[in-house]
């Protein structure tokens, strides 16, 4: 079963506007953390946010927001006002307790976000 | 914010050619990188974690004698791709997190590298 999904293959969203991109996630870890990152077409991934399993409040970061429902399992990102700029892969990742003693990343299969003028 | 290097970004080679790709912390000192391969349009895979020290602890189907890697120091993990072929070409992307590697901290990406083996 996949630990992560990102049920979007591409999204399409008007300049300027808001955009939700959809995560599920899988654990029977109490701790975790999810992540998400921006890939351009240029190949590096960009560290956008961060929400820990323990966190109330829905983390945020400048136009990006994470609207965690953790009785859902879900992680989802909000973009506001979205910039050309904006057009990439995004990663949405979980990282738990691998029992080894480091903490391996899992990624869903990502998001093409289209911006359009 | 935490800076990871990695090198080269691109390598055109003919098969056969044993191919090095560095991946460095250049201000944090690293206890765990992470290799990931990434086909086009795919999602991240990861290969391998390497820890400073020890040995490199590989994901089931990647193989050990093809992918070496060497963490020998917090800031410098190395994968050696030998005797390269075309399935191998791909692209390969290096991560880094310091510190504990707790669940809070993000792993930080190298530039990635992108290989093509002729």
């Amino acid at each position: 079963a996949q630990k992560i999904t990102q049920t979007q293959p591409g999204m399409f969203v008007q300049e300027k506007e808001a955009v939700t991109l959809d995560c599920t996630y899988d654990t029977s870890d109490q701790s975790y953390g999810l992540f998400w990152y921006k890939q351009p077409s240029s190949g590096e991934m960009i560290f956008l946010i961060y929400q820990g399993s323990y966190d109330e409040q829905n983390a945020t970061e400048g136009r990006y927001s994470l609207n965690f429902q953790k009785a859902r399992k879900s992680a989802n990102l909000v973009i506001s006002a979205s910039q050309l700029g904006d057009s990439a892969m995004y990663f949405c990742a979980m990282r738990e307790d691998s029992g080894a003693g480091s903490y391996q990343l899992t990624f869903g299969k990502g998001t093409k976000l289209s911006v359009i003028p | 914010g935490a800076v990871v290097s990695q090198h080269p970004s691109w390598v055109i080679c003919k098969s056969g050619t044993s191919v090095k790709i560095e991946c460095r912390s250049l201000d944090f000192q690293a206890t765990t990188m992470f290799w990931y391969r990434q086909f086009p349009k795919q999602s991240l895979m990861l290969m391998a974690t390497s820890n400073e020290g020890s040995k490199a602890t590989y994901e089931q189907g990647v193989e050990k004698d093809k992918f070496l890697i060497n963490h020998a120091s917090l800031t410098l993990s190395t994968l050696t791709v030998t005797s390269a072929h075309p399935e191998d070409s791909s692209f390969y992307i290096c991560s880094a997190s310091g510190g504990q590697g707790l669940p809070n901290q993000p792993q930080h990406f190298g530039d990635g590298t992108r290989l093509s083996i002729l």
